[in-house]
């Protein structure tokens, strides 16, 4: 199975101020369709998880445009340009690209 | 607006069955992929089974193979899973998700989740 390193375990941010997770795979993630299937899932507390952005990217409906994804291969990011309150909770990501599908452990968002 | 909603959680003892459900609204059921995935409460997410849109692809996790079987009922709108031989290491919150067209990309949207505690 694919192993997918997320760093760091925790990150504390100050409100209005930039945010960004890494998300590294063990294999490269990148299809023979020409695709990355990497996506980013939210989980707030007590709830459950909401898809971010798929294929590397792609923001999923009604997310704002303050979260962005990027990379590529084995090495991906999750930016938040201005963190809100709302935006605490954990972050996973999860590639589709290797069968079975396999998620990150998560990075835990708090503010300062 | 897409809405998976599970039942059939509860407090089961070890080596004992449990059947999952999860009723879907909001979208065309049969153009998609489905899958269970479970949390351990306070942990990480683990996909545990996936099924194409029409069962002729099924796949597991290696931890819950020959124990759990995942189905679903098209004209009903519905996505099961069957839990034999129940394990405590089953414990987890278990989610219906809906995926795409294509099985092995994993989901997309999630139901609220149904805790399976399994303990003596």
């Amino acid at each position: 199975d694919i192993v997918m390193t997320q760093s760091p375990l925790s990150l504390p941010v100050t409100l209005g101020q930039p945010a960004s997770i890494s998300c590294r795979s063990a294999h490269s993630l990148a299809h023979s369709d020409g695709n990355t299937y990497l996506s980013w899932f939210q989980q707030r507390p007590g709830r459950s998880p909401r898809r971010l952005i798929y294929k590397v990217s792609n923001r999923g409906s009604g997310v704002p445009d303050r979260f962005s994804g990027s990379g590529s291969g084995t090495d991906f990011t999750l930016r938040i340009s201005r963190v809100e309150a709302e935006d605490v909770g954990m972050y996973y990501c999860m590639q589709g690209t290797h069968w079975p599908v396999t998620f990150g452990g998560g990075t835990k968002v708090e503010i300062k | 607006e897409v809405r998976l909603v599970e039942s059939g959680g509860g407090l089961v003892q070890p080596g004992r069955s449990l059947r999952l459900s999860c009723a879907a609204s909001g979208f065309t059921f049969d153009d998609f992929a489905m899958h269970w995935v479970r949390q351990v409460p306070g942990k990480g997410l683990e996909w545990v089974s996936g099924i194409t849109w029409n069962s002729g692809t099924i796949g597991y996790v290696d931890s819950v193979k020959g124990r759990f079987t995942i189905s679903r009922d098209n004209a009903n709108n519905s996505l099961y899973l069957q839990m034999n031989g129940l394990r405590p290491e089953d414990t987890a919150i278990y989610y219906c998700a809906k995926g795409g067209p294509v099985m092995v990309r994993g989901p997309v949207n999630w139901g609220q989740g149904a805790l399976v505690t399994v303990s003596s």
